[in-house]
């Protein structure tokens, strides 16, 4: 079985531009979520999705935002990009939302200048 | 403050040596999960535990959740190069205020000298 699948791996952009992520979970895995992971404050939960429906969003300014396709593959974007937003973001599917392992793609690393 | 806590944030060991990891939180932990990450890649999940008591093996490393289910540790045994990188431990249903599925602790990072 394929993993999940992250695009791209490394994204660099300018403060103020906009930038989408995908990410492609394992087959028949209908929840996926969004962490970003920095040096300084470890790995910060964005958001779940779940059947293409926004379950839950973590403490993020609403620049974050995410959706879920039907064929559970999900995209997020981040607009008026700053500084601080440079980070790895990870994805991650599972098969519930709940008491299941997340399965985590290597991530995107994206750099804003 | 930090719902999981993670002891220690960092190791050194020799090959061939033994060493334990500690995820500790103050609140019952429903699921408790153990992951491996390499600088920069994505986590690698190890084990899963959700009973009290229950340990869980593989290759050379070991899961622990202790019968309050506060406290699991990670435990390899003869380390090898291989097993270096950054242990995470998370846990569900932990955060009050984002609802996140699985709550991460800081990390341990793990170097194994040949």
């Amino acid at each position: 079985k394929a993993g999940v699948t992250q695009t791209p791996r490394y994204l660099i952009k300018t403060r103020g531009q906009q930038v989408t992520l995908s990410c492609s979970p394992i087959s028949g895995h209908r929840s996926v979520s969004w962490y970003q992971q920095t040096p300084g404050q470890g790995l910060q939960f964005l958001f779940e999705y779940f059947s293409e429906t926004q379950r839950n969003k973590g403490n993020f300014p609403g620049r974050f935002s995410g959706r879920q396709f039907s064929n559970s593959r999900s995209e997020m974007n981040v607009s008026t990009l700053e500084l601080g937003d440079s980070a790895l973001y990870l994805c991650a599917s599972s098969f519930t939302t709940g008491n299941s392992p997340l399965h985590f793609g290597n991530g995107t690393r994206l750099t804003v200048t | 403050s930090q719902e999981l806590e993670q002891s220690p944030q960092s190791l050194i060991v020799q090959e061939g040596k033994n060493l334990t990891i500690n995820c500790t939180s103050s609140k019952t932990l429903y699921g408790l999960y153990w992951y491996k990450q390499k600088y920069g890649e994505g986590l690698i999940f190890l084990m899963m535990l959700q009973k009290g008591g229950e340990e869980k093996s593989h290759e050379k490393i070991t899961a622990k959740l202790d019968e309050k289910k506060q406290q699991s540790s990670l435990h390899i045994t003869a380390s090898q190069p291989s097993h270096a990188g950054i242990y995470l431990c998370g846990a569900d249903g932990m955060s009050q205020t984002s609802g996140s599925r699985l709550t991460f602790g800081e990390g341990t990072q793990l170097t194994v000298n040949p």
